[in-house]
């Protein structure tokens, strides 16, 4: 199956900053990566789906001035939390899905102070 | 879209007993089952998958059914140990490159 790398793994910090969360595909060429979000105690949302070379596509609900996304390789996709919240601390796993079968990132923590 | 229904939300059952857990989907196009097993801070673990083409599928203690025309597929752990006390989702994808969609999750816990 393929491979998926995240970094960083657990992230903290002060309201009002910036976090940038990169996703990795380390064996397979990623056209399509997706990014969920998973609050304490609740199962995971779809938050956005990353499209090399164009625009991602976001679910309802999820601000996209906010939750910036970037695919410019094959091999990597960024999200970066703007101006976070604590509202916005939160369990963030990225994904791949070749073959139907989804293969997941290692996830970062986010606690946002 | 697709709706992903799971239940029970918890359970508990005694080492050694059987657990079935089980969802409903909603979307007819869905042909990708898998359920997964998470542990507390990682990411979710792959243990069991079935396709639309196949009613029932088993690996060692675990076994998966579906049945499309109600809709509807369950996860069966037979002779339950402590370590298979986690939380575990269903979750439901349509062909192609598409995300899963996800059931709210079972918090099983296997009782020594």
């Amino acid at each position: 199956g393929a491979v998926v790398s995240q970094h960083p793994s657990r992230v903290i910090c002060k309201s009002g900053t910036s976090v940038k969360i990169e996703c990795r595909s380390l064996d397979f060429q990623a056209t399509t990566m997706f990014w969920y979000r998973q609050f304490p105690k609740q199962s995971l949302m779809l938050m956005a789906t990353s499209n090399e070379g164009s625009k991602a596509t976001y679910e309802q609900g999820v601000e996209k001035d906010k939750f910036l996304i970037n695919h410019a390789s094959l091999t990597l996709s960024t999200l970066t939390v703007t101006s976070a919240h604590p509202e916005d601390s939160s369990f963030y796993i990225c994904s791949t899905s070749p073959h139907n079968e989804q293969f997941f990132g290692p996830g970062t923590r986010l606690t946002v102070l | 879209g697709e709706n992903v229904e799971q239940h029970p939300s918890t359970l508990s059952v005694q080492e050694g007993d059987s657990a079935v857990i089980k969802c409903t989907y909603s979307d007819s196009a869905s042909n990708y089952f898998p359920w997964y097993k998470q542990e507390l801070g990682k990411r979710p673990q792959l243990i069991i998958d079935i396709r639309s083409n196949v009613g029932e599928k088993k690996d060692q203690r675990i076994a998966v059914t579906l049945n499309k025309t109600a809709k509807h597929f369950s996860l069966h752990i037979t002779e339950t140990q402590p370590e298979d006390s986690a939380v575990y989702f269903c979750a439901a994808s349509t062909p192609g490159n598409t995300p899963l969609v996800f059931g709210k999750g079972t918090r099983l816990s296997v009782i020594a």
